[in-house]
């Protein structure tokens, strides 16, 4: 089973500022790695798909890179709306699917 | 625009019983890939299970936790998903989220149902 692990737990930032997230997993995922946005009380939602793609209606200020076993999400001008938890998926080794323990976004 | 509508959850005792359904919308659910996925109160995503079209074999797969004791089935003709659960622990208290999987990625989420397990 494949092993992700996010970092930092929390991120404490302002609006306007950038957000940097990082996902490592415990073996190769080539790409197969996904990012998800979930508010409280609501389902996730998924942002970005093969480690780069944004998803549909997805604003551009959020972007994925990485491969292997190292990924970023960016959020490059944090908006209010963006305070969240992201989790990232792997989806390279499955079943079974795992998810990273999730990043907290939260305002400073 | 793709809808999934999840219903059944509630409160049971431990050992009891509870089926989940999933109503499905705004996507061809003949052809779709599903799972499961569930979140404790207050902590991350866990995947549960997941059942492949009937055309790709309708064949089902479960996370460790679960596996032999919830079950997960589809009805095509009613365009809905299942998650039958059994000898329910306490720690399967959870808020229980159909998924819809395309490209081995879960690209959609419904509201989810909560599941408490308590005497």
């Amino acid at each position: 089973e494949i092993v992700l692990t996010q970092s930092p737990v929390t991120l404490s930032l302002s609006p306007g500022e950038r957000a940097t997230l990082s996902c490592r997993a415990s073996q190769s995922v080539g790409t197969y790695l996904a990012w998800y946005q979930q508010k409280p009380g609501q389902a996730p939602r998924l942002l970005i798909y093969d480690a780069s793609n944004r998803a549909t209606g997805i604003p551009t200020r959020f972007s994925g890179s990485g491969s292997g076993t190292d990924f970023t999400l960016t959020i490059s001008s944090l908006e209010p709306e963006d305070f969240a938890v992201y989790y990232c998926h792997q989806c390279s080794d499955w079943p079974p699917f795992t998810f990273g323990p999730g990043t907290k976004v939260d305002i400073k | 625009e793709v809808q999934l509508v999840e219903s059944g959850g509630g409160l049971v005792k431990p050992g009891g019983s509870l089926r989940l359904s999933c109503a499905v919308s705004g996507l061809t659910f003949t052809n779709a890939w599903m799972t499961w996925v569930r979140q404790a109160p207050g902590k991350g995503l866990e995947w549960v299970g997941r059942i492949k079209s009937n055309p790709d074999g309708g064949t089902t797969d479960y996370a460790a936790p679960v596996k032999d004791r919830f079950t997960i089935s589809r009805d095509d003709s009613k365009n809905t998903l299942y998650l039958q659960m059994n000898s329910l622990k306490i720690e399967d208290t959870a808020v229980y989220y159909c998924t819809h999987i395309r490209f081995s990625t879960i690209y959609e989420w419904g509201q989810g149902t909560l599941v408490t397990v308590s005497s």
